[in-house]
């Protein structure tokens, strides 16, 4: 099973300021890595996928790159929306389609 | 667009069974796979099940290996989880999702359902 690590847990950044999140796989995922924005008391939302890719109707502001074993998801500007939990996920090696524990996105 | 609405949800003592739903529209139901994933309270995401688009091809975590059975009718485009043999662990939010891309199980959600709450307790 590939396990997927997170960091930091927790960000605090201003409204305007840029984030960085990381993502780490076990083992190789190639580029078959996704990025999920979950809101309190919503589903999560599909946000890059193939590792750097936006879906539908995301920002630009978000970005993803990486492959094989690390990846990031940097947000340029924060917006106050912009203030989640974000999960990686692999798609590579399944089953199981495995997830990060989460980055909580918070206001500072 | 697309929708997919979870029902079925309960409270539930441990060891007994649940059926979960997820009525999809707004996309050909029988072309993508489709998947179950979990949320315990105040927790992160774990994926359960998943099924192709013809229903011949199923899997399934090794956390409900043998209790919990994926299966879909697309003449009805509705996906279900038999949930058999239930433990306070299952307790959570369980949300359907679709695959992204079509006949493809190498694929990231690209849309999910709210979820229904599972709560196993005596």
């Amino acid at each position: 099973e590939i396990v997927m690590t997170q960091s930091p847990a927790t960000l605090s950044v201003s409204p305007g300021e840029r984030a960085t999140l990381s993502c780490r796989a076990s083992q190789s995922v190639s580029s078959n890595l996704a990025w999920y924005q979950q809101k309190p008391g919503q589903a999560p939302r599909l946000l890059i996928y193939g590792a750097s890719t936006r879906a539908t109707g995301i920002p630009a502001r978000f970005s993803g790159s990486g492959s094989g074993t690390e990846f990031t998801l940097t947000i340029s500007s924060l917006q106050s929306e912009d203030f989640a939990v974000y999960y990686c996920q692999q798609y590579n090696n399944w089953p199981p389609y495995t997830f990060g524990p989460g980055t909580k996105l918070e206001i500072k | 667009q697309v929708q997919l609405v979870e029902s079925g949800g309960g409270v539930v003592q441990p060891g007994r069974s649940l059926r979960l739903s997820c009525a999809a529209s707004g996309f050909t139901f029988s072309s993508y796979g489709m998947h179950w994933v979990r949320q315990a309270p105040g927790k992160g995401l774990e994926w359960v099940a998943v099924i192709s688009y013809g229903g011949d091809n199923k899997d399934y975590a090794d956390s409900v290996k043998g209790r919990f059975t994926i299966s879909r009718d697309n003449s009805k485009n509705t996906l279900y989880l038999q949930m058999n043999s239930l433990r306070a662990e299952d307790t959570a939010v369980y949300s359907c999702a679709k695959e992204r891309s079509l006949y493809s199980s190498s694929s990231p959600f690209d849309y999910w359902g709210q979820g229904t709450l599972v709560t196993v307790s005596p």
